[in-house]
């Protein structure tokens, strides 16, 4: 069953610009995690960001995570055309981790 | 860094042969993972393993079985295949850390599968 649910499913938007990612899920987690998938690629890992944590950054990535809310937002500032791939959230209790359907996103030059 | 590698990015198979998948990590974890990719449903699991010679079902193991006899090394079987698994195949290593659930995943770069 798919747990995070990453909105909206696809974004376009010009380089310079921030992106926006939002991730929402169901059920208590441990931690939430942020992959990038360049098309054709596996997925690499970005960002983690554990339950008790309400944000945090790393280079031009910062991630939020509201557990009231059960949600998780992913902001990319200053966007590359480098930028352009899916993202995907993924939540974990134990050995499993639950992946969304992701975010395409595409950074135009 | 770490490396995990799937023995083939392409693979054209026929139904009901019996297909091995075959994944490799060199940075000693416990835990490895099999999904697969299909478009608009995400990445889903199939089977993991969380040491030698253990595993689990993930949310689909109909159709495939695993093995780990060593730890490095996690395969995926595809018993007899059929075209509904057409897919994109994706492995996946943990450490298992000293809290589960909170280690990153290394991710192989995927083998395209197709059953004809």
């Amino acid at each position: 069953s798919q747990q995070g649910e990453e909105d909206p499913q696809a974004l376009s938007i010009q380089e310079g610009e921030n992106a926006t990612m939002n991730c929402s899920y169901k059920t208590s987690i441990n931690n939430l995690q942020w992959y990038r998938q360049n098309s054709g690629r596996g997925l690499v890992h970005l960002i983690l960001i554990r339950s008790n944590e309400r944000e945090k950054h790393s280079g031009r990535l910062r991630v939020t995570l509201d557990t009231s809310k059960k949600s998780s937002s992913l902001l990319i500032t200053a966007s590359r055309a480098a930028d352009t791939a899916s993202y995907f959230c993924a939540t974990s209790g134990t050995y499993k981790y639950i992946f969304g359907t992701g975010t395409r996103l595409k950074v135009l030059a | 860094d770490v490396k995990v590698t799937q023995s083939s990015r392409y693979l054209v198979k026929r139904t009901g042969e019996k297909v091995f998948l075959e994944c490799v990590q060199d940075m000693d974890h416990e835990n490895m993972f099999w999904y697969r990719q299909d478009p608009g449903l995400g990445l889903r699991l199939i089977y993991f393993s969380y040491d030698v010679k253990m595993k689990e079902k993930g949310d689909i193991p109909e159709g495939y079985s695993v093995s780990r006899e060593k730890k490095e090394r996690f395969s995926l079987i595809l018993e007899s295949a059929s075209t509904n698994q057409t897919s994109m195949y994706l492995c996946a290593s943990s450490y298992r850390g000293t809290l589960q659930g909170r280690q990153p995943q290394h991710f192989g770069d995927g083998t395209r599968l197709s059953i004809l």
